[in-house]
C-alpha cells in the first residue's frame, strides 16, 4: 500500500476563497483524523471518522470547516470562506482502530493570504 | 491549554550526547504513544506504552511510562544526526478515545 495520500501538498489561496483538502487513506483502516499543525498550538485533532461515519468534530474551529468521508477510501475537509489564520499543515491520518498506531500522511501546507 | 507539556520545547545538542525528554499531564492516559517528525513528513509512531512503570526499549531510544499513567519519558543514547526530529507524544485517555498529542520537542544533534 502507499500510504495515506493527501492532495495537494501545498495550496496557496486568497482570503475567501473556497479550500478542499483531500484524503487517501490506507485500504482497510477503519479511522480517519484530520488535524492541523501550527508553532502555536502543535498539533490539534479536528475531526474523526469511525467507518466513513463522523464521530466527533470537537475540534472543528468554526462552521467555515466541514469534513465528509462518502466512502471507505476518500475524505474532503473544505474550508469556506477562508481566513489567512486558516494557515497551517493540514494531516490526514488513518488506523485500523483507535487505540492503535495512527499513519500520516505528508500532510497539505496551506497558506492563506 | 495543552493537556500534555513536553519539555524541553527545543533541544540543540552534539552528537554522542546523552538526552532526555519528558511528556507530562495531570490526566491519566490508559496508554501512551512517542511519535518522530522530520521536516515536510508527517509523524511516525515510535512506541505505544500501557502499563504504568512500563519501560520499551528501540535500539538507543527507551521509553518510560509513569507508574500513575500520568508522564512519560524518552532517552536517547550516544545520540546522532539522524535522530533530529520533532519528537511527540500522544495520550488517550480512555479506550475507544482518540489520541491527545503534546506541544512536541524539537531535537536538533550536530555532527
Amino acid at each position: 500500500d502507499a500510504g495515506v495520500i493527501q492532495s495537494p501538498r501545498h495550496e496557496v489561496t486568497e482570503m475567501g476563497q473556497e479550500v478542499t483538502l483531500r484524503c487517501k487513506p490506507i485500504s482497510g483502516h477503519d479511522y480517519l483524523f484530520w488535524y492541523r499543525q501550527t508553532m502555536m498550538r502543535g498539533l490539534e485533532l479536528l475531526i474523526y471518522f469511525n467507518n466513513n461515519v463522523p464521530i466527533d468534530d470537537s475540534g472543528m474551529p468554526e462552521d467555515r470547516f466541514s469534513a465528509k468521508m462518502p466512502n471507505a477510501s476518500f475524505s474532503t475537509l473544505k474550508i469556506q470562506p477562508s481566513e489567512p489564520r486558516d494557515s497551517a499543515v493540514y494531516f490526514c491520518a488513518s488506523s485500523l482502530g483507535s487505540y492503535t498506531e495512527a499513519f500520516f500522511g505528508q500532510g497539505t501546507r496551506l497558506t492563506v493570504v | 491549554t495543552q493537556l500534555l507539556e513536553q519539555s524541553p520545547q527545543f533541544l540543540s545538542i552534539q552528537e554522542g550526547e546523552n538526552l532526555t525528554v519528558y511528556c507530562n499531564s495531570s490526566s491519566v492516559f490508559s496508554s501512551l504513544q512517542w511519535y518522530r517528525q522530520e521536516p515536510g513528513e508527517g509523524p511516525v509512531l515510535l512506541v505505544t506504552v500501557v502499563t504504568g512503570g512500563e519501560v520499551k526499549k528501540l535500539k538507543r531510544l527507551t521509553f518510560q511510562f509513569g507508574d500513575a499513567r500520568k508522564d512519560s519519558s524518552l532517552h536517547i543514547t550516544a545520540a546522532q544526526p539522524g535522530d533530529t526530529g520533532l519528537y511527540l507524544c500522544a495520550g488517550a485517555r480512555s479506550a475507544g478515545n482518540q489520541f491527545y498529542f503534546g506541544t512536541g520537542t524539537s531535537l536538533t544533534v550536530i555532527p
